[in-house]
């Protein structure tokens, strides 16, 4: 399994953008780049993933380093709502079955003040 | 609404008493899993089922029996309740066994005495 590096917490102004890094420095050429998050132990909720290019959806945008050894996710404009616990994840691919696994760590608790 | 539903929300029991969580999906999704979060440990799975009748063990089945029926339904079973199971608990499903996106049930705060 690849692991994921989080910070353990970061602020950020509402109406900011928020950047969340991670690094994954062992990720496999075929292991998936997962974001993630969970609001005051809510259900986690997906956000975006990613293999090599960067990708955008209307929640975030995914950048990954071209070395896939890091990747940053953006949050364009924070709301107070997106306060919440971000899990970056690395997809692992269970060998000899055909199903796979996500693996949450500790993730990053973003706190958007007003 | 598309979405996955936990029953009981909220759980007290006492250790040795059997108990069942139970956990149903309107997706029509192929791929269901059980996970446990715990402070310091983050979520971690407990078993997952890739269809009907096709169920293996995660990172942390001990203590722990599931089954798989009906496609919707995916309960997870402890047979024998011990403290270090306290725990909140979610049940997941996504559309098939790539798990592009996972939805989240609502999660079960289970306290064993």
């Amino acid at each position: 399994d690849a692991k994921t590096t989080q910070p353990p917490s970061m602020d950020c102004a509402e109406g900011r953008a928020a950047n969340l890094p991670c690094n994954h420095s062992t990720i496999s050429g075929n292991e998936y780049v997962y974001w993630y998050r969970q609001i005051h132990s809510q259900g986690p909720q997906y956000i975006i993933h990613g293999l090599k290019n960067n990708e955008t959806n209307e929640m975030a945008s995914l950048i990954i380093t071209e070395d896939r050894k890091s990747s940053t996710l953006i949050l364009p404009h924070a709301t107070l709502r997106d306060t919440a616990v971000y899990y970056c994840i690395a997809r692992t691919l269970l060998y000899g079955t055909s199903g796979s696994r996500l693996t949450f760590g500790e993730g990053t608790q973003l706190t958007v003040n007003p | 609404e598309a979405q996955v539903t936990q029953n009981p929300r909220y759980l007290i029991t006492v250790t040795g008493k059997k108990l069942t969580v139970t956990c149903s999906q309107n997706m029509n999704h192929e791929y269901m899993s059980w996970y446990r979060q715990d402070p310091g440990l983050g979520l971690r799975q407990i078993y997952y089922s890739m269809n009907v009748e096709v169920t293996d063990k995660g990172d942390v089945p001990e203590g722990y029996k599931v089954s798989r029926k009906e496609k919707r339904n995916f309960p997870l079973i402890l047979e024998s309740p011990s403290p270090n199971q306290t725990s909140l608990y979610f049940c997941a499903s996504s559309r098939d066994r790539a798990q592009e996106t996972q939805y989240f049930g609502p999660g079960t705060r289970l306290l064993v005495l």
